[in-house]
């Protein structure tokens, strides 16, 4: 139980395009879904917290409008990088917490990522 | 916001010996505190958790032990397998309030080498 996915795996698009990630909890329902970045070799860093039926919230110096997040479901978050730039290439990844009747467990569940590559 | 420190960089052991990886943190406030394991490429893969008001956790090799005083947690890996080899993150948040959800505040990973 409890799987995430992601798709696509890996893009490669051109300067200035806009590219969709689709975020998926297969076997639970996730109010919340969470969207990260990872640099080659570093950490993970919070992007943004994905609420299902309203507005995201994005951490500090993460642009709002260049990383368009829609959760329209509760299985189903995207993330859209708009008019993306080299420097936007990275491993996004996103995780869900598991609802569980009205409660929310803390343990988050990552997909298995997605590579941007930017030309 | 909360920041969290993680030690050792690097961390290289003999197969059957033990590994210890600590982190601290800053927010006194979290209180759930995850370790994930992340192979080159992959996701993270969740090997153990522990929230603020348990001191210690075990999983057959895994343990994870938690001082809220010192604000700092370590991951125990007792008799080292070559597929332990990896890295690991360490992560805090508030954990599921109620009302509201809060992400992870990851530490910057261990690489955690098993040398046969």
């Amino acid at each position: 139980g409890a799987v995430v996915s992601q798709h696509p795996s890996r893009v490669i698009c051109k300067s200035g395009t806009s590219v969709k990630i689709e975020c998926r909890s297969l076997d639970f329902q996730a109010t919340t879904m969470f969207w990260y970045r990872q640099f080659p070799k570093q950490s993970l860093m919070l992007m943004a917290t994905s609420n299902e039926g309203s507005k995201a919230t994005y951490e500090q110096g993460v642009e709002k409008d260049k990383f368009l997040i829609n959760h329209a479901s509760l299985t189903l978050s995207t993330l859209t990088v708009t008019s993306a730039h080299p420097e936007d290439s990275s491993f996004y990844i996103c995780s869900a917490r598991d609802l569980v009747g009205s409660l929310s467990t803390d343990t988050q569940y990552f997909g298995p990522g997605t590579r941007l590559t930017v030309l | 916001g909360e920041n969290v420190e993680q030690h050792p960089s690097t961390l290289s052991v003999q197969e059957g010996d033990s590994a210890v990886i600590k982190c601290t943190y800053s927010d006194s406030a979290s209180n759930y505190f995850p370790w994930y394991k992340q192979e080159l490429g992959k996701r993270p893969q969740l090997i153990i958790d522990i929230r603020s008001n348990v001191g210690e956790k075990k999983d057959q090799r895994i343990a994870v032990t938690l001082n809220k005083t010192a604000k700092h947690f370590s991951l125990h890996i007792t008799e080292t397998q070559p597929e332990d080899s990896a890295v690991y993150f360490c992560a805090a948040s508030l954990g599921w309030t109620g009302g509201g959800a809060d992400g992870l505040t990851f530490g910057k990973g261990t690489h955690l080498i098993i040398q046969p």
